[in-house]
């Protein structure tokens, strides 16, 4: 058990709605990363958060949006899904606010869009 | 842009028979070389991190090296609960984020 907790564990939507996977980073722990990952591309970076603000963006859609919330608790909203969008997503996390590569991940949500 | 290769794409073993698998690397400057595994359905798990050629690690059957191209990730004498994917990563200039391979699928028979 990694500490980190996602809900919900298995999504399946429409194309055109919207989602929310939320992320509950490791006690203590300051930064939350979301990565994607399908079977085509591998595990992506999209987006980073340390302490309630934005650090890095990596290959985030503008359809995607995240935030980090005083309790550290981190949300991913997906809108106008596609069928492309379907993935495994990853909530990591870590102490410090650059990686030292040492992630924390969680279990992932996994988002079918039909 | 940073990128990593990983190779082979999937390779099964018998228990017992020790292999290597292969990542390859191009960055700007290493900043480190991170190895992770990933059990169906669940999230990565760090195991190691190299910072400079030479660096070498282990961890039970697991020993991961580290060349200015390449990093291998030896598994000693296998058993089949080391089947899984592993993955490697290399962190971005600001150390933000991580550039994953696609992975190995190792499968151990007994």
């Amino acid at each position: 058990d990694s500490g980190v907790t996602q809900t919900p564990k298995h999504l399946i939507t429409a194309t055109g709605q919207r989602v929310t996977l939320r992320c509950s980073p490791r006690s203590g722990d300051l930064s939350v990363y979301w990565y994607q990952q399908s079977l085509d591309q591998g595990l992506q970076f999209l987006i980073q958060y340390y302490n309630g603000e934005e650090r890095a963006k990596g290959n985030i859609l503008e359809r995607f949006s995240a935030q980090q919330f005083p309790d550290l608790h981190s949300e991913l909203n997906l809108s106008s899904l596609e069928l492309g969008d379907s993935a495994l997503y990853f909530c990591a996390s870590s102490v410090a606010g650059r990686s030292t590569g040492e992630l924390f991940f969680g279990e992932g949500s996994r988002l079918t869009v039909l | 842009e940073d990128q990593v290769t990983q190779s082979p794409e999937a390779l099964r073993l018998q228990e017992g028979e020790s292999s290597s698998l292969n990542c390859s690397y191009t960055v700007s400057g290493l900043r480190g070389l991170f190895w992770y595994r990933q059990d169906p359905g669940k999230g990565p798990e760090f195991l190691f991190t190299l910072y400079s050629a030479g660096e070498e690690k282990e961890k039970e059957r697991l020993k991961a090296t580290l060349t200015k191209k390449e990093s291998f990730l030896h598994i000693t004498a296998p058993k089949p609960e080391d089947s899984a994917t592993y993955l490697c990563a290399v962190p971005n200039f600001g150390n933000e984020k991580l550039t994953f391979g696609t992975g190995t699928r190792l499968t151990i028979i007994p």
